[in-house]
């Protein structure tokens, strides 16, 4: 069956430390790749996104992700952390043959000033 | 502006008592989403529409049904909620084109079964 596993369930960082978050999926075909970000007491948003072309993506915020199809992973990461930062960090992936987003179980992020 | 509001944000209901959670979105959409996200699991697909197309995924129990009567507006009704049922409840809509996956996500409904 298809999964997005998510190694960290809970970070806790200091401000100005660097972040990595990672993911991993199992399918064995094309996929698009998605991290979401859901702020305390918001809506899931979109952090970035890869669907072809350079592996390295940028997103908002200054958060990137890199693709490594050998590895099946989809990592995130951020030179350094800001306070604000805290919130829940979702990978997803669609399956190139379907429209249907499939979650990792989330990380928390936990950032102290 | 919010593109994708749902009502109620926070819902009581008794065990057994029928719910009706609603979402409508300002995007014009034509594809609609319903994911249950219970405490700290992956949000998981109930069900979805393309359209007025209705595609239930195989595991959604019969509990839950939903309605869509035009492009804006999407219903989910849980007919007889049990403790199980309680979690958070996300609608969410993208524009069906070549399999982007973008989802815009509602703030969810909490739902709370006594």
């Amino acid at each position: 069956a298809q999964s997005v596993s998510q190694h960290n369930h809970h970070v806790i960082l200091s401000e100005a430390a660097s972040l990595e978050l990672g993911c991993n999926y199992s399918y064995g075909g094309t996929v698009n790749l998605f991290w979401y970000v859901q702020y305390p007491g918001q809506h899931l948003q979109l952090l970035l996104k890869y669907f072809s072309g350079d592996p390295l993506v940028k997103g908002i915020k200054g958060f990137e992700a890199e693709f490594i199809k050998s590895k099946f992973s989809f990592n995130l990461r951020k030179p350094s952390v800001q306070w604000s930062d805290t919130a829940e960090y979702f990978c997803a992936v669609t399956p190139r043959d379907t429209d249907k987003l499939i979650f990792g179980t989330g990380t928390r992020l936990q950032v102290f000033p | 502006d919010a593109m994708v509001i749902q009502n109620p944000r926070y819902q009581v209901t008794q065990f057994g008592k029928p719910v009706t959670l609603s979402c409508s979105q300002t995007l014009n959409h034509n594809v609609m989403y319903w994911y249950q996200q219970k405490s700290s699991q992956a949000p998981k697909l109930l069900f979805h529409y393309y359209d007025k197309d209705f595609n239930n995924e195989a595991d959604t129990p019969d509990n839950f049904q939903s309605r869509r009567p035009n492009t804006s507006f999407c219903f989910l009704d849980i007919r007889s909620p049990g403790l199980g049922d309680a979690a958070m409840y996300l609608c969410a809509t993208s524009i069906y084109a070549g399999n982007t996956g973008e989802l815009f996500f509602g703030e969810g409904s909490r739902l709370t079964v006594l």
